[in-house]
């Protein structure tokens, strides 16, 4: 089955630097990566995703990037803002299949200081 | 916009008894799912449901676990004897064809 590594765990920056996390996919047939942010004692709510057919997506101050000769892809915050404080994870999902799930990866927890 | 909602937010039960943890998906949705997330961990699929049956289900999902669609509207997961492993949140997701999955707000249950 699929396995998706993600780094770092925790991640601090400065209020206005940009954040960067990282994932690993190991399955090929995956081809859409979605990425969540989690608050404390909430829902994760999908904040950006990217189909295997693109190798960049961008969102005002959030992009992700695609790598699928080495089935890597990241997150990218811009301008980080206190709030962007939160779990981020990201996720990948089988092609094929009728329940195609999602696979998490571990979680970065990032402070953005103020 | 349409939401996945969740009851109870939180589930007190003994170890050993059986605990039903309810999701109204999103009306015009196709897929349920149902994830687990130990406190500090990673969200983990339990199973997945489609056209009134099991379609996927992960090594999590034993025996003692079992999920209903037994309306139009209720998605329910239940836990027939629950042990104190179980105790995490348990998100309800749910999505269209080709579209991406909501996460519910979870229900935090907590086995004594």
């Amino acid at each position: 089955g699929e396995n998706v590594e993600q780094h770092p765990s925790t991640l601090s920056v400065q209020e206005g630097d940009s954040a960067v996390i990282k994932c690993t996919y190991s399955d090929s047939a995956s081809n859409y990566f979605p990425w969540y942010k989690q608050e404390l004692g909430k829902r994760p709510q999908l904040i950006i995703d990217i189909r295997s057919n693109v190798g960049e997506k961008k969102d005002q101050r959030i992009a992700v990037t695609l790598n699928k000769t080495a089935k890597h892809f990241s997150l990218h915050i811009t301008e980080t803002q206190p709030e962007d404080s939160a779990v981020y994870f990201c996720a990948a999902r089988p092609r094929s299949g009728s329940a195609r799930q999602l696979t998490f990866g571990s979680g970065t927890q990032l402070t953005v200081l103020p | 916009e349409p939401e996945v909602t969740q009851t109870p937010s939180h589930q007190v039960t003994q170890m050993g008894q059986e605990v039903i943890l309810r999701c109204v998906p999103i009306s015009n949705h196709l897929y349920f799912y149902w994830y687990r997330q130990i406190l500090g961990q990673k969200v983990e699929f339990l199973v997945s449901f489609y056209n009134n049956e099991i379609s996927e289900k992960s090594e999590i999902f034993d025996d003692q676990f079992s999920v209903e669609r037994p309306d139009g509207s209720n998605f329910t997961l239940k836990i027939r004897s629950t042990k104190l492993e179980d105790s995490a949140m348990y998100f309800c997701a749910s999505r269209q064809t080709e579209q991406p999955q909501h996460f519910g707000d979870g229900t935090r249950l907590s086995i004594l």
